[in-house]
């Protein structure tokens, strides 16, 4: 049992380069998301996926798409990198069931540089 | 719209003293607050949650924090700091009508002195 993956770990991008971030989860979860962590400002919400099939946007999804696959998998793709969009980038599940509560599982992170 | 602010970007103590990290809430519906911990280059792990059970809420590590509606708060303590404990911790709130979807604080980063 895995837990939530991510992969790459790192990754070094020019300004105006594309690039897919990949999550996957093994824990038979409906939701999944993705933040954005950076220094003084905690996690923030980039955008969600409350079940298969849905996406949402949360609180910073300009510059970013997401596709969620599949139950298992979440993608996040920034179409044209810039320099503001380097920061640490996690995936997290969640069973979500009513009357919700549940514990948000992570992954490890990608640190994501954009020159 | 709900919040979190969590007092101290950086906190230290000595070995074995007491740890409080402080965490304000606001929220029109009643909440379901979080503690988290982030040990360095890793991801988020759960340290404990409220979610309208019992108010004083137990965690792992010997953590625990105490739901006060009346204070608006739900402060982290640990009686004995550890080594171990220096880390970042985050407080985290969401609600009933919004799923799962946390707003975290900003974060407190803990130093241990020995």
């Amino acid at each position: 049992n895995a837990g939530v993956t991510q992969t790459p770990k790192f990754q070094v991008l020019k300004t105006g380069q594309s690039m897919t971030l990949q999550c996957a989860q093994d824990m038979n979860h409906n939701s999944m998301y993705w933040y954005r962590q950076d220094p003084g400002m905690g996690l923030r919400l980039i955008y969600y996926s409350a079940s298969e099939g849905t996406t949402d946007k949360g609180e910073v999804p300009n510059g970013y798409n997401v596709s969620r696959l599949n139950k298992r998998e979440f993608s996040l793709r920034l179409e044209s990198a810039a320099p503001s969009q380097t920061s640490v980038y996690f995936c997290a599940s969640t069973l979500s069931l009513l009357p919700y509560g549940e514990t948000q599982y992570f992954g490890p992170g990608t640190r994501l540089l954009v020159l | 719209a709900q919040s979190v602010t969590q007092l101290g970007s950086h906190v230290s103590v000595s070995e074995g003293a007491l740890v409080l990290l402080r965490c304000n809430y606001s929220s029109s519906v009643p909440p379901y607050l979080f503690w988290y911990v982030q040990y360095p280059n890793q991801g988020l792990q759960l340290l404990l949650k409220y979610t309208s059970a019992a108010t004083l809420v137990k965690g792992i590590n010997g953590f625990e924090a105490e739901f006060k509606k009346s204070e608006t708060s739900f402060h982290l303590t640990k009686p004995s700091a550890h080594m171990s404990d220096a880390a970042e911790y985050f407080c985290a709130v969401s609600k009933k009508s919004s799923g799962d979807k946390l707003t975290f604080g900003t974060g407190t980063r803990l130093a241990v002195r020995p």
